[in-house]
C-alpha cells in the first residue's frame, strides 16, 4: 500500500471549471508539497505546507493535518492547466526527504 | 534565477555498459538528490547527499552509485546498465534543514530520459 494516496489519477476538464485533486497519507507528517510537472519532464514545486491554507493566483492547496488529507484547487481552469500535479510528504522533523504520490494527469480542453 | 541542469535529455545506451549522469546546481545547496520516474510508480528516491562527500541510500540504490565532490555537483553512476533500468532520471537540490527544522522546497532538472537497449 503505497504511504501516500492521489485522487482521481487521471482528470478531464472543460475550460472555467473548478478542478479539486485529493492527496490522502497514512502516518504524520511535517510538511506536504503539491508539484507540477508539464509534459517533457520539468518539474517545479507548486506549494508547501503544514497547515491551513495556501494561495497563488488560482491555485489553492489545503491541508487538514488530523484527517491526514490534502487538496489542491484550481478555479477557472485553463488548458495551460494541464500538468500531472504531484504530492510528496515530508516525514518527521529531521529529513530533507520526501514521499511521492504517483501523480494526477489533469487535461483541460478548450 | 534558480537553476538545475542535466547532462542529458536524451541517453541511449547499451547493456552493460557505464552510465554517468551529471546533475549541477548554481544555488549553493546543500542537499541533492537522484530520483527515477516511472509510469505508476511515481518518483522514488535513489541516492541523497547532503554534503560534499557525504551520501545516503534512499529507497532503490540497487545497481547504482553516486559521487559528490564538489558542492555544486552530483553525478549518479550506472556501473553496468541493464535494461530495467530505462527510465526518467530528475535530480534536484534543496537548502538544508535549518535549526528550526524548517523544510525547503526541491528545485528539479528538467530529467534525462534513459534507454537502455
Amino acid at each position: 500500500k503505497n504511504e501516500v494516496e492521489q485522487s482521481p489519477q487521471n482528470l478531464t476538464a472543460q475550460e472555467g471549471e473548478f478542478i479539486t485533486i485529493n492527496c490522502s497519507y497514512s502516518v504524520g507528517i511535517s510538511a506536504l508539497h503539491w508539484l507540477q510537472q508539464h509534459p517533457g519532464g520539468g518539474i517545479v514545486s507548486l506549494f508547501m505546507l503544514s497547515s491551513g491554507k495556501k494561495k497563488h493566483g488560482r491555485l489553492i492547496a489545503t491541508i487538514n493535518i488530523q484527517e491526514k488529507h490534502s487538496s489542491l484547487h484550481i478555479t477557472a481552469s485553463h488548458p495551460r492547466d494541464s500538468a500531472v500535479y504531484i504530492c510528496a510528504v515530508r516525514w518527521g522533523y529531521n529529513t530533507d526527504k520526501l514521499i511521492f504520490g504517483t501523480g494526477t494527469r489533469l487535461q483541460v480542453f478548450p | 534565477d534558480v537553476k538545475v541542469t542535466q547532462s542529458s535529455r536524451y541517453l541511449v545506451k547499451r547493456t552493460g555498459e557505464k552510465v554517468f549522469l551529471e546533475c549541477v546546481q548554481d544555488m549553493d545547496h546543500e542537499n541533492m538528490f537522484w530520483y527515477r520516474q516511472d509510469p505508476g510508480l511515481g518518483l522514488r528516491l535513489i541516492y541523497f547527499s547532503y554534503d560534499v562527500k557525504m551520501k545516503e541510500k534512499g529507497d532503490i540504490p540497487e545497481g547504482y552509485s553516486v559521487s559528490r565532490e564538489k558542492k555544486e555537483r552530483f553525478s549518479l553512476i550506472l556501473e553496468s546498465a541493464s535494461t530495467n533500468q530505462t527510465s526518467m532520471y530528475l535530480c534536484a537540490s534543496s537548502l538544508a534543514l535549518d535549526i528550526g527544522g524548517l523544510n525547503h522546497e526541491q528545485y528539479f532538472g528538467p530529467g534525462t530520459r534513459l534507454t537502455v537497449t
